[in-house]
């Protein structure tokens, strides 16, 4: 079975620095996708940002951008010159590219509480 | 172009009821999926529907069950209410079955 770690239940961070956030996963499948959703107090989950296994470049959307290391199964979370908006739970995913009990299955990890001060 | 809408917002029932919550997704998507958070248990897949065809589902008890209808939208189902299924519900809709996953607001359930 798959699991997702996330081993920091909290992060702060002063706005405008920057913050990485860690992911760790174990998975059997070549072929899987790995998330990262953010959710805010009002708690819809917004994907931030995604990274296909196959694809060796680390995915990038404007502030934020990750670190995939395949080999150390290890997905971190870069966000950039931090905002007060950015302030949120934040919650690394994992999904099978496959069938079977993959289908539409998402596993998430614990979530990290992210604190922006200003 | 809407995003993904659950109703209600908000539920209070007793134990032993039932209740029934509804996903409407994205325009065009056919893919949905639902999850239990809860504080100690995190997000919980639940399950997933193609095409009106349950595709996948979680480790939850026959207590828990779901439809979708031709035009996408979904209905998850629990019966006989239990405390412990206080939570929020989330449902996700997906263009296809593996591809990104929108959210809802969700629907906070709380069974006294």
């Amino acid at each position: 079975a798959q699991t997702v770690t996330q081993s920091q239940p909290e992060m702060s961070v002063q706005e405008a620095e920057t913050v990485t956030l860690s992911c760790t996963y174990d998975t059997s499948e070549s072929d899987y996708y790995l998330f990262w959703y953010k959710q805010p107090p009002s708690r819809q989950m917004i994907l931030v940002i995604r990274q296909e296994a196959y694809k060796q470049q680390n995915a990038t959307e404007n502030r934020f951008s990750v670190n995939f290391q395949k080999a150390a199964k290890s997905f971190s979370l870069k966000i950039s010159d931090s905002q007060l908006g950015d302030a949120a739970m934040y919650f690394c995913a994992y999904r099978a590219n496959a069938g079977g009990t993959s289908y539409g299955k998402l596993t998430f990890g614990q979530g990290t509480i992210l604190t922006v001060h200003p | 172009k809407a995003g993904v809408t659950q109703t209600p917002r908000y539920l209070i029932k007793t134990r032993g009821q039932q209740v029934t919550l509804s996903c409407s997704p994205i325009s065009g998507h056919r893919s949905v999926s639902w999850y239990q958070q809860t504080p100690g248990q995190g997000l919980q897949f639940l399950f997933e529907y193609f095409s009106e065809t349950q595709r996948n589902k979680g480790n939850f008890p026959g207590r828990f069950s779901g439809r979708q209808f031709s035009n996408s939208r979904s209905e998850m189902n629990v019966s006989t209410l239990e405390l412990g299924d206080s939570a929020l519900y989330l449902c996700a809709s997906s263009l296809k079955t593996n591809t990104e996953a929108f959210f809802g607001q969700g629907t906070r359930l709380t069974v006294v």
